[in-house]
């Protein structure tokens, strides 16, 4: 069966350190994977795109890589910040490109 | 350029009533997509519209759900006949033309949907 697995435990890291969120999905493949922010009570914000024929991906703290062998995706934020704490969620388009799938989502909580 | 609009926020039905939940997409957006979030789950993908046309329904549940997204006004989900378990989180999301789902959906607040 498809499924798009993230770590359903929380991730905590002290302010400073580096995030690294994990992506894997299988019987999928995807040209594209998205990752997206939600914060409580809110939508999902996007924050990054990857094609299948990139390898990495960077804008500003945050960098994605996407080994389509693996099929694994890791996000990852550097100099975490108290305001990064959210979850975060990877998308894959299927279904034709009509719609984007989501993982469960992973809460990152930095910590002073 | 306001961004996807859901309304309302917050919305309690008792067992039985209809449940109408209502999306503006973003300007110029023509392509609407309804998600559910069940807590402590991801979001599940429900319908795919275009305006007058209902493009993908496949997560729709068969009975009680139905969605449109008429040729003026707002994309309408609706629920008849709600069930404890139709509480949840809905949320709507936008994109300008279809190819675009490539690149980034824009959502909304959603419409949080408590069955009492």
């Amino acid at each position: 069966s498809q499924k798009i697995e993230q770590n359903s435990e929380a991730l905590n890291i002290q302010e400073g350190k580096t995030a690294t969120l994990t992506c894997n999905y299988t019987n999928y493949s995807p040209a594209y994977l998205q990752w997206y922010r939600q914060d409580p009570g809110r939508g999902p914000v996007f924050l990054l795109l990857i094609r299948e024929n990139e390898k990495e991906k960077r804008k500003e703290r945050l960098k994605v890589t996407f080994d389509t062998t693996l099929k694994q995706s890791l996000f990852h934020i550097t100099a975490s910040q108290p305001a990064d704490s959210a979850t975060y969620l990877c998308a894959l388009l299927t279904g034709g490109g009509n719609k984007l799938t989501f993982g469960t989502g992973t809460q990152l909580k930095v910590e002073l | 350029n306001a961004g996807v609009m859901q309304n309302p926020r917050h919305l309690v039905r008792r067992r039985g009533q209809e449940a109408r939940l209502r999306c503006s997409p973003m300007k110029g957006h023509s392509h609407v997509y309804w998600y559910r979030q069940l807590p402590e789950e991801g979001l599940k993908f429900m319908v795919y519209l275009q305006k007058e046309n209902i493009i993908d329904e496949s997560g729709m549940p068969k009975e009680r759900f139905s969605a449109e997204f008429p040729k003026e006004g707002p994309s309408i989900l609706r629920i008849q006949q709600v069930v404890r378990g139709d509480s949840a989180a809905y949320f709507c999301a936008s994109s300008p033309h279809e190819a675009d789902m490539n690149t980034e959906a824009f959502f909304g607040q959603g419409t949080r949907l408590t069955v009492v």
